[in-house]
């Protein structure tokens, strides 16, 4: 079946510009994640979506950052005035029906943000 | 803060030889550890995790509470192998995870 999908899978942005990333998670999957990762660094934790609540929103940078996930499903992770230290792969993940904490996380592809 | 630290960023070793990528845990409570891999091209997957104390492509993990290790071993390593190994610790209830930096192994023939 599909998996987690991510769009676009590279976006190039100038500094100051805002930007959207698109998650579509596996279809029926309660639970989703957005981590950042840095180059040469393991993924970090942004936020965290339960259906359409956002349950923690802790490892945003700052408040440039926003998600949402409206109905529960695609998710949309939006950068505003872009800096270059924004400059990662952004990843999502999301796991199974149960939402409960042994769930597997299946992760997209990621989007490469660069910042110029 | 909960941390996860993998000392090694790069391990190479030749076709057959056993590896051990290693990961050490912040201590609290009772730890949920996994470990994720990601080969060249391809996303990051889940490989094992230690509740399962399972067995995937050869590679396993025992958890050492008393050291707070959990690291990965392969008696014999493959050159399919040659990926990027991140340990992980889940830290919430729902699931949140931290990675440490990752390791790349590299087999050569």
């Amino acid at each position: 079946g599909a998996g987690v999908s991510q769009s676009p899978r590279y976006k190039v942005a100038k500094r100051g510009q805002d930007v959207a990333l698109r998650c579509d998670p596996i279809s029926g999957h309660v639970s989703l994640f957005w981590y950042q990762q840095a180059l040469g660094q393991g993924p970090e934790f942004l936020t965290y979506f339960q259906n359409e609540a956002q349950l923690d929103k802790s490892g945003l940078p700052s408040d440039r950052f926003f998600a949402e996930r409206p109905e529960g499903s695609v998710s949309t992770l939006k950068i505003q005035r872009t800096q270059q230290e924004d400059s990662a792969v952004y990843l999502c993940a999301s796991s199974s029906p149960r939402g409960g904490p042994a769930d597997t996380q299946y992760f997209g592809p990621g989007t490469r943000l660069t910042v110029l | 803060a909960q941390r996860v630290t993998q000392p090694e960023k790069l391990l190479s070793v030749f076709k057959g030889a056993p590896v051990e990528l290693k990961c050490n845990y912040s201590y609290s409570g009772s730890p949920e550890l996994f470990w994720y891999v990601q080969y060249s091209r391809q996303r990051l997957q889940l490989l094992l995790r230690h509740i399962s104390r399972e067995s995937i492509k050869g590679f396993t993990a025992d958890l050492n509470k008393g050291e707070t290790s959990f690291h990965l071993k392969k008696p014999f390593a493959q050159e399919e192998d040659s990926a990027m190994y991140y340990c992980a610790r889940r830290g919430t209830s729902y699931g949140k995870l931290t990675f440490g930096q990752g390791t790349i192994l590299t087999v050569h023939p």
